[in-house]
């Protein structure tokens, strides 16, 4: 079983739609980030949470530390929404106490139809 | 800098060669993470530095391959005798960690494209 699972792992939505993207992990964590990756590959941090929720425009972030437990929620989706998705964990490494791997999720993969 | 810079942005070599991949972090970012990206495949974590800290360095998938960084400055991620399941993309991220369980966000490159003939 992955660390860190993300589901779906594709999903089509149509314009306006609201679409969630969930995220479960199974190791303690000191932070969860989720990530976007557009065609061509590069990567732009969207949020990073310890607790809570944030909301940044359209976008909403929600983790549940006791359910071990993320949802990425974007309202109002849009065709320049479409890109893949990763949850990341840092996690409390193996050689030392403060070192944090840093484990993915394999992505959720947004097409929004216009 | 202004991001997160690395190169070269495009590799191509041969079998067996070495290669050197560097990564500029942003200035004053305790924290930097290397990991690749194989084709149509998710991120693999390789190693992590965390400033003078011993690094974990347990993604590294074998011995060939190795890192270095010098305090908060530039690392570099070596890969000796390539070989052809070595060809991903090595992506470096940064962040300023101040101290547990405070982290920070993370800054990506926009990767080095490697390819092993």
């Amino acid at each position: 079983k992955n660390e860190v699972e993300q589901s779906p792992q594709n999903l089509t939505a149509q314009e306006g739609e609201f679409i969630t993207i969930n995220c479960s992990y199974s190791v303690g964590i000191s932070a969860l980030h989720w990530l976007q990756q557009h065609p061509g590959g590069g990567i732009v941090s969207l949020f990073m949470l310890s607790s809570g929720k944030k909301k940044h425009g359209r976008l909403i972030a929600t983790i549940n530390i006791q359910e071990k437990h993320s949802s990425l929620h974007i309202t109002a989706s849009h065709p320049r929404d479409s890109a893949v998705y990763i949850c990341a964990v840092t996690t409390r490494g193996i050689s030392s106490g403060s070192a944090r791997q840093l484990t993915f999720g394999s992505g959720t993969q947004l097409t929004v139809l216009p | 800098g202004a991001g997160v810079s690395q190169s070269p942005s495009n590799k191509v070599t041969e079998k067996g060669k070495d290669v050197e991949l560097r990564c500029d972090p942003i200035s004053g970012h305790t924290a930097l993470y290397w990991y690749r990206q194989r084709l149509g495949q998710g991120l693999e974590f390789l190693i992590y530095f965390q400033g003078n800290s011993a690094p974990d360095k347990s993604g590294l998938p074998s011995d060939r391959f190795s890192a270095e960084r010098t305090g908060e400055s530039v690392s570099t991620l070596t890969i000796q005798r390539t070989q052809q399941e070595d060809s991903a993309v090595y992506l470096c991220a940064s962040a300023h960690y101040t101290s547990y369980p405070n982290t920070g966000e993370l800054f990506f490159g926009e990767g080095s494209r490697l390819t092993v003939l």
